[in-house]
């Protein structure tokens, strides 16, 4: 069974400072992986996935992120964060036929001035 | 809006009562799933359908929970005798099956409180 792992509860970072997540996955195959975004009293939203091809995957809001196989991550990233950033990022992996989606306990982050 | 939307989005009942969520996705995706998230936690699989067929429960599915999809539109989820533990956050998403990379569009979610 597939399994994600964010190590990170709560970050904080400056507004303009650059971020990245940590996001490590487990699954016998090649995953299906996707970064949502969740701000309160808000839905899923999903700013961007990966499923083959380029291993660097560009988002919406200015997010990346990056297929590392052998080292099993899909960490996000963004070079300047703004305040409306703030909210809580969840990685997932999908499998199977239908892509049943195994999530993350989530980041926290949280944007001072 | 043509998003998925979810009905009631707060409920507030008594342990022992039997409560229904409303889910109704964008209209031409064929798969609906449901998930419940408690606080501090991730979204929770819970089951899925393709089209009206329900063809995966997750184990955190118990015998009081039940789920329908007639037609293959929208879906009930149906919680009985209701305990403070199933208190949570239930989310529907659906997506499109022909779609390579099955992005889930999520709802805003259901919040159950069970006093």
């Amino acid at each position: 069974a597939q399994s994600v792992t964010q190590p990170d509860i709560h970050i904080t970072v400056s507004e303009g400072a650059s971020l990245e997540l940590r996001c490590n996955y487990s699954y016998g195959a090649t995953p299906y992986l996707f970064w949502y975004v969740q701000s309160p009293g808000q839905g899923l939203q999903l700013l961007l996935k990966y499923f083959s091809g380029d291993t660097l995957v560009q988002g919406i809001k200015g997010f990346e992120a990056e297929f590392k196989r052998s080292q099993s991550s899909f960490n996000l990233r963004k070079p300047s964060v703004h305040w409306s950033d703030a909210a809580e990022y969840f990685c997932a992996v999908g499998a199977g036929g239908y892509q049943k989606v195994t999530f993350g306990t989530g980041t926290k982050l949280q944007v001072i001035p | 809006d043509t998003g998925v939307s979810q009905d009631p989005r707060h409920k507030i009942t008594k342990r022992g009562q039997n409560v229904t969520f409303r889910c109704d996705p964008i209209s031409e995706h064929n798969r609906l799933y449901w998930y419940r998230q408690t606080l501090g936690q991730g979204p929770e699989f819970l089951t899925y359908f393709q089209n009206e067929a329900q063809l995966e429960k997750s184990r955190l599915l118990s015998d009081r929970f039940s789920a329908e999809r007639p037609k293959g539109s929208f879906s009930t989820l149906e919680i009985q005798r209701t305990e403070q533990g199933d208190s949570a956050m239930y989310l529907c998403a659906s997506s499109l099956a022909r779609d390579r990379g099955n992005e889930q569009f999520f709802g805003p979610g259901t919040r159950l409180t069970v006093l």
